[in-house]
């Protein structure tokens, strides 16, 4: 099956900066999913992205879908502290999962205030 | 408006012990799936099922069961506890198979196998 690689594995940050991760896989994704997970909760859909190039936001996050299919990103502005969590990238396997989601390891964000 | 709902939100169990993990959902959603989330190592697929009636292996098959007997419920099984079944464990459902629309998580089981 395919696998993807999210990086940073974790980031500590100041209220205020801005946050930029990725994730990357060693074949193409047709989608690419953010899901953000809060301390003791299930993910949640941030932000899905469909097209080669597509740059979709959501408030402070914005993510770009990348043109060679095999990679994604996720920015956030000027973070404040209830952006603490886990953020993943998910993506459907069509190789061993019958388009089943995969998932990243997740980048671990922490906020000072 | 509950979504997918995951009972019980702790548990331990003592090796060899079993339990069911429930899990429901209200959105008329055919496809269902269980994940376990262990620390630093994401989201693992566990089993799936494409409606009532039907299941299939993830990733990580071994050692659980499940059965799909009506479109709401889709039961996670762990027949003889062991300590590497201690883990954070999602349901999750969703309306088209290959995530498209991406999933709707339960808020987890925690469980503990001592």
């Amino acid at each position: 099956g395919q696998q993807l690689n999210q990086s940073p594995q974790s980031m500590f940050i100041q209220e205020g900066e801005d946050v930029s991760m990725n994730c990357t896989s060693s074949s193409i994704f047709n989608t690419w999913l953010w899901y953000k997970q809060d301390p003791g909760e299930g993910p949640v859909l941030l932000i899905a992205l469909y097209k080669a190039g597509e740059l979709t936001s959501n408030g402070r996050l914005t993510a770009q879908f990348g043109i060679t299919r095999k990679d994604s990103f996720l920015n956030i502005s000027a973070s404040i502290p209830s952006d603490v969590g886990i953020y993943f990238c998910a993506g459907p396997d069509y190789g061993g999962s019958q388009g089943n989601l995969i998932f990243g390891k997740g980048t671990k964000l922490s906020v000072k205030p | 408006n509950a979504g997918v709902t995951q009972t019980p939100k702790f548990r331990i169990l003592k090796i060899g012990q079993s339990m069911t993990l429930q899990c429901t959902q209200d959105m008329n959603h055919n496809y269902m799936y269980w994940y376990r989330q262990d620390p630093g190592m994401g989201l693992k697929l566990i089993y799936y099922s494409v409606g009532a009636g039907i299941t299939d292996k993830g990733e990580v098959p071994n050692g659980y069961n499940v059965s799909r007997s009506t479109t709401e419920d889709f039961p996670l099984r762990l027949e003889l506890a062991a300590p590497s079944q201690t883990s954070v464990y999602f349901c999750a459902s969703s309306y088209a198979q290959q995530g498209t629309y991406g999933y709707t998580f339960g808020s987890g089981t925690r469980l503990t196998v001592v």
